[in-house]
């Protein structure tokens, strides 16, 4: 079925420096791509997202890109805060899955201040 | 607002009992989802309902019943719960099936 594989699992940065996530997906027919955060205790909650059409989205201090001939994405997180550390997840919308979300095992971020 | 309610919020069970979890949404959204979330891992897709009137198994059914009542709600049986069964279970809801999923606040359900 379709993999949605996502990097690094964990990923510790100090406040100020960038972080960047990435996901490799297999179905080249998926065409949404979805970023969520989850805080500690709380819901996942949609951050940014990106169709195949566009190449690059951002807002504010977060963007996200998409290489489609390489079947990848990633979540670029600039100016890091101490209110960025969070469990950070991809997903994709493959063809062959219904399109439905699959969604990657997701990154453990943490901003040391 | 309130986007999509989940009851209960905690829950115990003994093994063998069963329980249904409810979720409610009230954004008009085609399609609902029920995901379960163990410690320190990733969302797991139990059963859809791309729209109203269909159900679909997910990554890990096994164990599980849904039922789409009408297009509001969506809610989960556990027959015969087991303690493996013990986790987060979250809500969520889209437009479509490739759309933005909204999340409820989880069910927390422990299975001694």
């Amino acid at each position: 079925g379709e993999n949605v594989e996502q990097h690094p699992s964990t990923l510790s940065v100090q406040e100020g420096d960038s972080a960047v996530i990435k996901c490799t997906y297999s179905d080249s027919a998926s065409n949404y791509f979805p970023w969520y955060k989850q805080e500690l205790g709380k819901r996942p909650q949609l951050i940014i997202d990106i169709r195949s059409n566009v190449g690059e989205k951002k807002d504010q201090r977060i963007a996200v890109t998409l290489n489609k001939t390489a079947k990848h994405f990633s979540l670029h997180i600039t100016e890091t805060q101490p209110e960025d550390s969070a469990v950070y997840f991809c997903a994709a919308s493959p063809e062959a899955a219904g399109n439905k979300l699959t969604f990657g095992g997701g990154t453990r971020v943490l901003v040391k201040p | 607002n309130a986007g999509v309610t989940q009851t209960p919020k905690f829950q115990v069970l003994k093994t063998g009992q069963s329980m249904t979890l409810q979720c409610a949404q009230d954004m008009n959204h085609n399609s609902m989802y029920w995901y379960r979330q163990d410690p320190g891992m990733g969302l797991r897709l139990i059963y859809y309902s791309a729209s109203e009137g269909t159900t679909d198994k997910g990554e890990v059914p096994n164990g599980y019943n849904v039922s789409r009542l009408n297009k509001r709600e969506f809610s989960l049986r556990l027959e015969s719960a087991a303690p493996s069964q013990t986790s987060v279970y979250f809500c969520a809801s889209s437009q479509y099936i490739d759309q933005p999923q909204h999340f409820g606040d989880g069910t927390r359900l422990s299975i001694l």
